[in-house]
């Protein structure tokens, strides 16, 4: 069965560096997006992405992110200047485009851990 | 602006027993997706099931089945012959009709006890 992966598993960075999450998802699904979960705390929408443009974005997707598709397999996840606030799960989604079925798909995530 | 209540943090059962997980949502949409996904200690989302609230029969996939009560906008799922690998966070969870994001809920904790 097709999934999304995501890589690395963990990944441990200074504060005020900047990070990519790298994320592939499910080959047919042209609708991307990520989502943050904060331990212990519940999963919140980041961003989503269609069509090589974000349609939508939470008040958390600040200028410190951004998303890019830059070939036909990778989605990633930037984050300029982590702060240790930005320590959590980071999770990939994606779905197909057809209007009856918008099951998102979600990645293993990447747990960022910023010291 | 939409919201999904878990009011169960934490529940313990004991294996092959039934559990019932509970959630509430607020919305003024119409048609929407409900869904319960289940997150095991691997920290994977999976989904468990699916509700579209244009449907009025309950969902159902093997021993998992929701409760949908749309005016009540609640959402209860129902784990019959409980194992554990049903262990897990339980996240209940709302999206618009045409909609990008999920809204999760805080998520429900469940022990199935040996």
């Amino acid at each position: 069965e097709p999934e999304v992966t995501q890589t690395p598993s963990h990944q441990v960075t200074q504060m005020g560096q900047e990070v990519i999450l790298r994320c592939v998802p499910i080959s047919n699904h042209l609708y991307f997006y990520w989502y943050r979960q904060i331990l212990g705390q519940k999963v919140e929408f980041l961003v989503s992405f269609y069509n090589n443009e974000i349609s939508e974005k939470s008040e958390i997707f600040d200028d410190q992110f951004s998303v890019e598709r830059p070939d036909g397999s990778n989605f990633t996840l930037k984050i300029r200047s982590t702060k240790l606030e930005d320590s959590a799960m980071y999770f990939c989604a994606s779905s197909e485009v057809q209007a009856l079925s918008y099951e998102q798909y979600f990645g293993p995530g990447t747990r960022l851990t910023v010291t | 602006a939409q919201t999904v209540t878990q009011s169960q943090p934490e529940m313990s059962v004991q294996e092959a027993e039934t559990v019932t997980l509970s959630c509430t949502y607020d919305t003024s949409e119409s048609n929407y997706y409900l869904f319960w996904y289940k997150q095991p200690p691997s920290r994977q989302m999976i989904l468990v099931i699916r509700q579209e609230a244009y449907k009025q029969q309950n969902a159902t996939e093997n021993r998992f089945s929701v409760n949908f009560q749309k005016a009540a906008k609640s959402f209860s799922l129902k784990i019959s012959d409980s194992q554990l690998g049903d262990t897990a966070m339980y996240f209940c969870a709302f999206m618009k009709m045409r909609d990008d994001k999920i809204i999760f809920g805080k998520g429900t904790r469940l022990h199935i006890l040996p």
